[in-house]
């Protein structure tokens, strides 16, 4: 089984542009979460959708973030315009409704903006 | 709100010795996951455990769940160089809406001096 796709691997921009990450969760997972790793913060969850509708939006840092979920198979994290403090490692994650819990985090999309 | 707190933040360890790592919660869990973190890798889930006092074993690794379901520990015996990561434990909020929603600790990053 394939896991969770993230593209690009790795990113870099200038400030101001505009960066699209996207996701593609396993197949049959109904939950799907971004997250956003740095040494200073550690992983912070920005937001996370059920059934493809965001459920949980309050760890989006402004509103330069947006997130969407057109289907069950894919979704996208859109900075725009992008800023240095972006820079991050940005993960997918998706998981399963069950009593479980856990996640299935894609290899990360590393993120630098200059 | 509900926070995952971790101790120690950074583990150096002498290959072959023993060390634990813990994990409280300002509130009961559900249950309590562990993940590791290889660096320039992605968080990949260890373990979960969900019964008060429970105590799960991986080789080297040894998971325990407290008696309160507040905290967790990771004892790692006779520690080698394939051990070096992160390790993070994750709690499911407690409130249904909440779902699948996972709090991160800010991990205990492990170094190994062979």
């Amino acid at each position: 089984d394939a896991g969770v796709i993230q593209s690009p691997r790795h990113e870099v921009t200038e400030m101001g542009q505009e960066v699209t990450l996207r996701c593609k969760p396993i197949s049959g997972h109904d939950y799907l979460f971004w997250y956003r790793q740095t040494m200073m913060r550690g992983l912070e969850l920005l937001i996370y959708f059920n059934n493809n509708v965001p459920i949980d939006d309050s760890g989006m840092p402004e509103d330069r973030f947006s997130a969407k979920m057109p289907n069950a198979s894919f979704s996208t994290l859109k900075i725009q315009p992008s800023e240095p403090r972006d820079s991050a490692v940005y993960f997918c994650a998706s998981s399963l409704a069950r009593q479980t819990y856990e996640q299935y985090f894609g290899p990360g999309t590393r993120l630098t903006v200059t | 709100g509900q926070q995952v707190m971790q101790i120690p933040q950074y583990q150096h360890v002498q290959e072959g010795e023993d060390f634990t790592t813990y994990c409280n919660s300002s509130t009961t869990l559900s249950n309590i996951q562990w993940y590791k973190q290889r660096p320039g890798g992605h968080p990949v889930f260890l373990i979960q455990l969900v019964k008060s006092g429970e105590v799960k074993k991986q080789k080297r690794l040894t998971f325990q769940f407290g008696e309160a379901k507040k905290n967790s520990s990771l004892h790692i015996t006779a520690t080698q160089t394939t051990d070096v990561g992160t390790y993070f434990c994750a709690g499911p909020k407690m409130i249904k809406a909440a779902g699948n929603k996972l709090t991160f600790g800010g991990g205990t990053r492990v170094l190994v001096k062979p």
